[in-house]
């Protein structure tokens, strides 16, 4: 079963702040929310993650809900760069767990 | 951080061949792990790669048809064995440091196509 639900496709304009949203509503009290992303023909990219607190780096925030049954990553200026597919992937923190990859977002930043 | 470079970059091979995938890691890591991404699929984890042992393999992969090295900390090779069509797929390597690594350092792939 698909712990985590995403939306297949969304487009974005160039230098706007993308919005990509995530539920996990299953998710476990050790269970963390990462974000990776792949670029074509590329390996995937590390993001960001988070437990419970709002989290921000250089490259983007996530946000996550009180209940946690939901996160949201943004990209507060997304370039054309920032094109690719979206994985938002819950994992606990125990040795051994490795991440799960769904079918991810695809995100296309438009000029 | 880590840099990952894998060879070959990419491949055409023959159906009931075999082929080794190399992956080598600038720096000692930890974790090692083998994904597949088949066309236009996400990622599948085939196993973590222990060093001198046996590699741990995810359900619906096993070692006759993946069989897996990794001799040393920076160093792993995955086989590609008696291909058929299926096979055709990106694999890439991963690395993680620590034993609860929170970032996974993906390499570029390994395109492969079986004819």
């Amino acid at each position: 079963d698909a712990k985590t639900t995403q939306p297949t496709s969304m487009d974005c304009a160039e230098g706007r702040a993308a919005n990509l949203p995530c539920n996990h509503s299953t998710i476990s009290g050790n269970e963390y929310v990462y974000w990776y992303r792949q670029i074509h023909s590329q390996g995937p990219q590390y993001i960001i993650h988070g437990l419970k607190n709002n989290e921000t780096n250089e490259m983007a925030s996530l946000i996550i809900t009180e209940d946690r049954k939901s996160s949201t990553l943004i990209l507060p200026h997304a370039t054309l760069r920032d094109t690719a597919v979206y994985y938002c992937i819950v994992r606990p923190d125990n040795y051994g767990q490795n991440f799960v990859f769904g079918p991810g977002t695809r995100l296309s930043v438009l000029p | 951080s880590a840099v990952i470079s894998q060879k070959p970059s990419r491949d055409i091979c023959q159906r009931g061949t075999s082929l080794t995938i190399q992956c080598q890691v600038d720096s000692q890591v930890t974790m090692m792990f083998w994904y597949r991404q088949q066309p236009g699929q996400s990622l599948t984890l085939i196993a973590t790669a222990n060093q001198g042992s046996e590699a741990t393999y995810e359900s619906g992969f096993v070692i006759d048809k993946f069989p897996i090295s990794r001799p040393n900390l920076t160093f792993s090779t995955l086989t590609v064995s008696n291909m058929s069509p299926e096979d055709s797929s990106i694999y890439l390597c991963s690395v993680g440091f620590g034993l609860r690594p929170n970032e996974q350092f993906f390499g570029p792939g390994t395109r492969l196509t079986v004819l």
